[in-house]
């Protein structure tokens, strides 16, 4: 099945600094999440990508889906200590097909020191 | 928009006890609805595919008798965990594709934490 590596599996930076993840595919994708989890909490959509190329920005945050269909980055600029949480990139192969599952990366631990 | 609820977000229940998790739609309708488990510290792991008015697909090594999965209505999903054991203690998270959205997006609801003791 579809594999996804996403990286960094953490990150500790200081208030202030800009962030980047990225995550890539064994296969093409046509739909890139972007979620956010609290502990305790479900997570919370972020930004959704669905045409290569597409570049999509939600306050600091900005995100693109690659060229090849294989990849996509999340990038956080200006972070604040609520930026805190773990950062999961998810995927499908499907354009509204006929099971729309989601394939998961591991996540990104962000730690913002104030 | 886009709002997913989840009933009750913490259960604490006796080992062969059966629990059931409700998971709705507020804003929207869902033809098609998820169940996840998450463990700790690690991904969200999909349990099972809910479609509106037929049988959930489950993913291979959930037993289906064993989490009984009931989609009656467009905004309402039900996971009922029977005879509960230790190990079935875990984050139970549902998520919601609204129904003719572009796109496999999902939403999330809060989880529900289910402890069996």
């Amino acid at each position: 099945g579809q594999q996804l590596n996403q990286s960094p599996q953490s990150m500790f930076i200081q208030e202030g600094e800009d962030v980047s993840m990225n995550c890539t595919s064994s296969s093409i994708f046509n739909t890139w999440l972007w979620y956010k989890q609290d502990p305790g909490e479900g997570p919370v959509l972020l930004i959704a990508l669905y045409k290569a190329g597409e570049l999509t920005s939600n306050g600091r945050l900005t995100a693109q889906f690659g060229i090849t269909r294989k990849d996509s980055f999340l990038n956080i600029s200006a972070s604040i200590p609520s930026d805190v949480g773990i950062y999961f990139c998810a995927g499908s192969p499907n354009s509204g097909g006929s099971n729309y599952k989601l394939t998961f990366g591991k996540g990104t631990l962000l730690t913002v020191n104030p | 928009g886009a709002v997913v609820s989840q009933h009750p977000s913490r259960v604490i229940c006796k080992s062969g006890t059966s629990v059931k998790i409700e998971c709705r739609s507020l804003d929207f309708q869902a033809t098609t609805m998820f169940w996840y488990r998450q463990f700790p510290k690690q991904s969200l792991m999909l349990m099972a595919t809910s479609n509106e008015g037929s049988k959930a697909t489950y993913e291979q090594g959930v037993e289906k008798d064993k989490f009984l999965i009931n989609h009656a209505s467009l905004t309402l999903s039900t996971l009922t965990v029977t005879s509960a054991h230790p190990e079935d203690s875990s984050f139970y998270i549902c998520s919601a594709r609204p129904a003719g959205a572009w796109g496999d997006t999902q939403y999330f609801g809060p989880g529900t934490r289910l402890t069996v003791l």
